[in-house]
């Protein structure tokens, strides 16, 4: 039982450039989440989804995309990076109350 | 908006002493409060947590208590360890899915 995991560790990309982060889980949940963390502000919620098929913003969902195709899966896309897009992202997930983290994605735009 | 309030930011114990953190939560409809534990590098882990129906809860050296009317929860860490040294977040959560979480304190435990 894997848990929770996270497609990349690490990355760095360029201005402008575009990527996706994948998140994994294999414990059934229905709710499944995006955070980034940032120095002294805490983790601040991207996007979220209640089921397969469905997603929606959370706090600071500019600038990112997100798709909920399979129920196992969750994938957080950046389209055109920016700089302020710099941050550990931590996918989560959780049944009902209780969420369980993934490693996280340490990201660097340049 | 909804928000929680979390202090203090940082807090030096010594070893064996006691350490408390304590949050603020805006919206009435929070109905779960749970506590993280993160690790340098490492992923938020849940510690303790409690619901809003409970006004205690412990877990070995670790408690947490409930003020609903004045909004308030806070972490108890007794007798704390060099191995307790980690940033610590609090949330809220209320039915709309949505998890609020505190700025993070971070504890250091000084040997």
């Amino acid at each position: 039982n894997a848990g929770v995991t996270q497609t990349p560790k690490f990355r760095v990309l360029k201005t402008g450039q575009s990527m996706t982060l994948l998140c994994a889980q294999d414990m059934n949940h229905e709710y499944m989440y995006w955070y980034r963390q940032d120095p002294g502000m805490g983790l601040r919620l991207i996007h979220y989804s209640v089921g397969e098929g469905t997603t929606a913003k959370g706090e600071v969902p500019d600038g990112y995309n997100v798709s909920r195709l399979k129920k196992q899966n969750f994938l957080l896309g950046l389209e055109s990076a920016a700089p302020s897009q710099t941050s550990v992202y931590f996918c989560a997930s959780s049944l009902v109350r209780e969420q369980y983290f993934g490693p996280g994605t340490r990201l660097t735009v340049t | 908006g909804e928000n929680v309030e979390q202090h203090p930011s940082t807090l030096s114990v010594q070893e064996g002493d006691s350490a408390v953190i304590k949050c603020t939560y805006s919206d009435s409809a929070s109905n779960y409060f749970p506590w993280y534990k993160q690790e340098l590098g490492k992923r938020p882990q849940l510690i303790i947590d409690i619901r809003s129906n409970v006004g205690e809860k412990k877990d070995q050296r670790i408690a947490v208590t409930l003020n609903k009317t004045a909004k308030h929860f806070s972490l108890h860490i007794t007798e704390t360890q060099p191995e307790d040294s980690a940033v610590y977040f609090c949330a809220a959560h209320s039915g709309t899915y949505k998890y609020i979480f505190g700025t993070g304190t971070r504890l250091k435990v000084l040997a």
